[in-house]
């Protein structure tokens, strides 16, 4: 049983635009939320996170919003870069126990 | 330049044969974790350890052994049990444990001759 849920495997967005990947998890303790960056053959790379409490965290052309009711958060890469293009994964924890990655979504930036 | 270093990048097993991979850190981290990512699947935890000489199972512990004798170590041991061991695998550790924001190493690719 999946707690951390990314629905997308992969996702293609023109460079330039916004990439939006998304995130569902279905365990209402957890209270910090992570988005690790992976190239091929690399190990991951920590992007952005955000706290329960909040709602949304910005970090340069990186947002990540947070819809508690709605168990979903989401990554925005505002413009998309050709270096962008990797697999981003969602993860979560609660103060007690690891964290729970999600499958990956894989993003490529179009030309 | 503090971070993680797994070795070797690609490691050959041979059936029935033992391997060990290599994790160190000098990041001063008290966690330590090891992962392992199949093609289409997210990262899943092999083991974890939170502080030295202590260590606990994640999702997917059968078939390899871990130990932690030092703080900047977490050596795993991929054993012939391990029916399925070509993976790409990757270490990682965290300042406090079972917390936030883990940091990775470049990972060793095993296969299976």
């Amino acid at each position: 049983d999946q707690q951390v849920k990314q629905n997308s495997p992969s996702l293609s967005v023109q460079e330039g635009r916004i990439s939006i990947l998304n995130c569902d998890y279905t365990n209402s303790m957890f209270d910090y939320f992570l988005w690790y960056k992976k190239y091929p053959a690399e190990g991951p790379t920590f992007l952005i996170s955000i706290s329960s409490i909040k709602d949304k965290n910005e970090d340069g052309r990186f947002t990540v919003f947070l819809n508690k009711s709605a168990k979903h958060l989401s990554l925005h890469i505002v413009p998309s870069q050709p270096g962008d293009s990797a697999v981003y994964f969602c993860a979560a924890s609660d103060r007690d126990d690891k964290i729970i990655f999600g499958k990956g979504t894989r993003l490529h930036i179009l030309p | 330049d503090g971070g993680i270093t797994q070795s070797p990048k690609y490691l050959f097993r041979k059936e029935g044969q033992n391997v060990t991979l290599s994790c160190e850190q000098n990041l001063n981290h008290d966690a330590m974790y090891w992962y392992r990512q199949d093609p289409g699947q997210g990262l899943r935890l092999i083991y974890y350890s939170q502080i030295v000489n202590d260590f606990q199972k994640g999702d997917i512990a059968e078939g390899y052994s871990v130990s932690r004798e030092k703080k900047e170590s977490f050596p795993l041991t991929v054993t012939s049990a391990q029916k399925n061991p070509t993976a790409f695998y990757l270490c990682a550790s965290s300042a406090v444990a079972l917390q936030e924001t883990q940091y990775f190493g470049p990972g060793t690719r095993l296969l299976v001759l």
